[in-house]
């Protein structure tokens, strides 16, 4: 079954570091585009970060020198490593794998995890 | 940055009625690159349109994606009790690479 499982949130600091951890079953995380996209609570989707198959990574702007995607081949696991943490970062995190058809990507997400929630306060 | 604005924010509709969702972009994009999305309290996202009109896998075919350049439309020809939601159309820029969504339309129960 494909599937996508994301622990490591939690109460934490503002100024505090947190790392997501998106554990992948069923298919093969350094082979497709994968995505983190969070949520703020009673708000809409937001995107946070990208990794390509061949490496690249790419953020959004509210996070970018903050924020590091990665991920593990060995473990089929990405990664969100989030420093220097503020209260506007509080949200649910959701891992999510590209979408690809046909030989072709869409960039859009097709498989989500259920979302670790990350609540940033003193 | 390119802006996905949906209309409209609420939509009340009744059980085998019609839907037509709205998703309009601050400048031209690419239709490959137009997807949607459903999302139901408490849970993930659903990919339910990629590329602007083709069903992802395993969607129902009361749901279609239609349009082109700015102006995108999720139709859903009979409302299911199930379908009741909130609804976001996404899209991706290619350079620098950026995803961006709309702000959501609520799908609610008449």
């Amino acid at each position: 079954e494909v599937q996508l499982v994301e622990t490591g949130g939690g109460l934490i600091q503002p100024g505090g570091s947190l790392r997501l951890s998106c554990a992948a079953s069923g298919f093969t995380v350094s082979s497709n585009y994968m995505g983190w996209v969070r949520q703020a609570p009673g708000k809409g989707l937001e995107w946070v970060s990208v990794i390509y198959s061949g490496g690249s990574t790419y953020y959004a702007a509210s996070v970018k020198g903050r924020f590091t995607i990665s991920r593990d081949s060995s473990k089929n696991t990405l990664y969100l490593q989030m420093n220097s943490l503020r209260a506007e970062d509080t949200a649910v995190y959701y891992c999510a794998r590209g979408a690809s058809y046909y030989g072709s990507a869409y960039f859009a997400f097709d498989i989500w995890g259920q979302g670790t929630m990350v609540t940033v306060s003193s | 940055e390119i802006v996905l604005t949906q209309s409209p924010g609420t939509l009340s509709l009744s059980p085998g009625e019609r839907a037509t969702l709205s998703c309009r972009a601050s400048q031209s994009v690419s239709s490959n690159y137009l997807a949607w999305y459903q999302q139901k309290p408490g849970q993930a996202p659903r990919l339910l349109i990629y590329g602007a009109s083709s069903r992802a896998t395993g969607i129902p075919d009361r749901f279609s994606g239609s349009g082109s350049g700015t102006d995108f439309t999720l139709t859903i020809s009979r409302l299911e009790p199930e379908d009741f939601a909130v609804y976001y159309c996404q899209h991706y820029r290619s350079s620098p690479p950026e995803y961006s969504f709309g702000q959501g339309t609520k799908l609610e129960i008449k």
